[in-house]
């Protein structure tokens, strides 16, 4: 079946630039996370969806990020004004779980974004 | 909150030899516990999960992880390494609807 899918897999833009990355989870699934990925570190957590519930935001290290979830399926995470510090893989993740579930994440190929 | 921690940032092994890599988790209950391997340039592959049933959790591509509650440790084993095993190992904890996530694990094998 299909997987979590990520667009663009790669994005190349300058400073200053606002960037989409969008995340399409696997169906059903009702939970989708965000993390980013920086050079040689683990993974840092962005921002959380779970159904219809206002999103966990605590993750966002600016103001400058934000992420909606259209319908309870695909999700948007925007950088604007993007700064080189920005730079890295941004990764998506779904599960069916809720709650103490022990239902895994499943995660996309991510999108690599490099600011020149 | 959870807290997970991977003792070794790199471990490397020959061909054919035993792989341990270990992993030790902060919880005040019993956890739902997880391995994830990453290849390069792709995201992360579920290897296996810790639902509680068994202690001993075998997974994909030969791995297994053995839950130790005394020892809040988590390891993960495979008894012969393939040079295709060379990867990023991550342990994770689930904790209510959040993911914790060790800082990783690089993986060598030599020929």
């Amino acid at each position: 079946g299909a997987g979590v899918s990520q667009s663009p897999s790669n994005k190349v833009t300058e400073k200053g630039k606002d960037v989409e990355l969008r995340c399409d989870p696997i169906s059903g699934h009702t939970a989708l996370y965000w993390y980013r990925q920086s050079l040689g570190q683990g993974l840092e957590f962005l921002i959380y969806f779970q159904g219809n519930s206002a999103p966990d935001k605590s993750g966002l290290p600016s103001d400058r990020f934000s992420a909606e979830r259209t319908g309870g399926s695909v999700s948007t995470l925007t950088i604007q004004r993007t700064q080189q510090e920005d730079s890295a893989v941004y990764l998506c993740a779904s599960s069916a779980g809720q709650g103490n579930s022990n239902q895994p994440q499943h995660f996309g190929d991510g999108t690599r974004l490099s600011i020149l | 909150a959870q807290s997970v921690t991977q003792l070794d940032s790199h471990v490397s092994v020959s061909e054919g030899t035993p792989v341990l890599l270990r992993c030790n988790y902060s919880s005040s209950y019993s956890p739902s516990l997880f391995w994830y391997v990453q290849h390069p340039n792709k995201g992360l592959q579920l290897l296996l999960k810790y639902t509680s049933a068994a202690t001993l959790v075998k997974g994909i591509n030969g791995f297994e992880a053995e839950f130790k509650k005394s020892e809040t440790s988590f390891h993960l084993t495979k008894p012969s390494a393939h040079m295709s095993d060379a990867a990023e190992y991550f342990c994770v904890v689930k904790d209510f609807n959040k993911f914790y996530f060790g800082s990783g694990t690089k993986l060598n094998v030599k020929p």
